[in-house]
């Protein structure tokens, strides 16, 4: 089945630590984004990537990096540099079309103790 | 300046009625996207309904129909004969062409309405 996939579901860390959070789409989508969600908060735009080897920031990119080397895989890294990294991540992609919606993968939700 | 605004934090309907949630929008383009999700407790984003700015009928899917007024710049979601499993998160989303020059889109989300179904 197409679609995107997370890994992992939860995920702890310690204060200090980098860690990567993984998203993969097997929809052959060009367009990848990545959004953080607070309890009673939208969804804000971290970075976004409309081809391989190219990608932008988003209005809350502070503390974060990613990279597109594949079409597939747009990976993640929350750096000890964001001060308040514990939230729900969600990563989406979207083809060119009339419509262009958005899918969503099943997001991560992170913590850092 | 937001924009998206969803003025609703929490609604309550009654199983079988409709109900209405409320959205806003911002934009001086001519061409953009609006979008409802759904997002149950388990936190995956559901895709339920679009609106092209250049359609002129109301979108609907299902049980979704999406009250579109372009001159008040409102997409409210309208969700007929509320069933339990409607009990979830429900966001209105803009997609906006990022730039002339640019091809790609960037996507706006509004905080969200908390809607439970009571039986």
């Amino acid at each position: 089945d197409g679609g995107i996939t997370q890994s992992p579901k939860y995920l702890f860390r310690k204060e200090g630590q980098n860690v990567t959070l993984s998203c993969e789409q097997n929809l052959n989508h060009d367009a990848m984004y990545w959004y953080r969600q607070d309890p009673g908060q939208g969804l804000r735009l971290i970075y976004y990537s409309q081809i391989v080897n190219d990608f932008q920031k988003g209005d809350i990119a502070e503390g974060y990096s990613v990279s597109r080397e594949k079409k597939e895989s747009f990976p993640l890294t929350v750096t000890s540099a964001q001060k308040n990294p514990t939230a729900f991540y969600l990563c989406a992609s979207s083809i060119a079309g009339p419509i262009n919606e958005q899918f969503f993968g099943p997001g991560t939700r992170l913590t850092v103790l | 300046a937001q924009k998206i605004t969803q003025t609703q934090p929490g609604m309550f309907v009654q199983e079988k009625e409709a109900v209405t949630l409320d959205c806003t929008y911002d934009t001086s383009d001519q061409s953009y996207g609006l979008f409802w999700y759904k997002q149950p407790s388990s936190g995956e984003m559901i895709f339920l309904i679009y609106q092209g700015s250049y359609d002129e009928q109301n979108a609907t899917e299902g049980r979704y129909s999406l009250n579109f007024q372009k001159a008040r710049k409102s997409a409210n979601l309208v969700i007929s004969a509320s069933q339990l499993g409607d009990s979830a998160m429900y966001f209105c989303a803009m997609r906006q062409r990022i730039s002339r020059a640019n091809t790609g889109n960037q996507f706006y989300f509004g905080t969200g309405t908390s809607l439970t179904v009571i039986p």
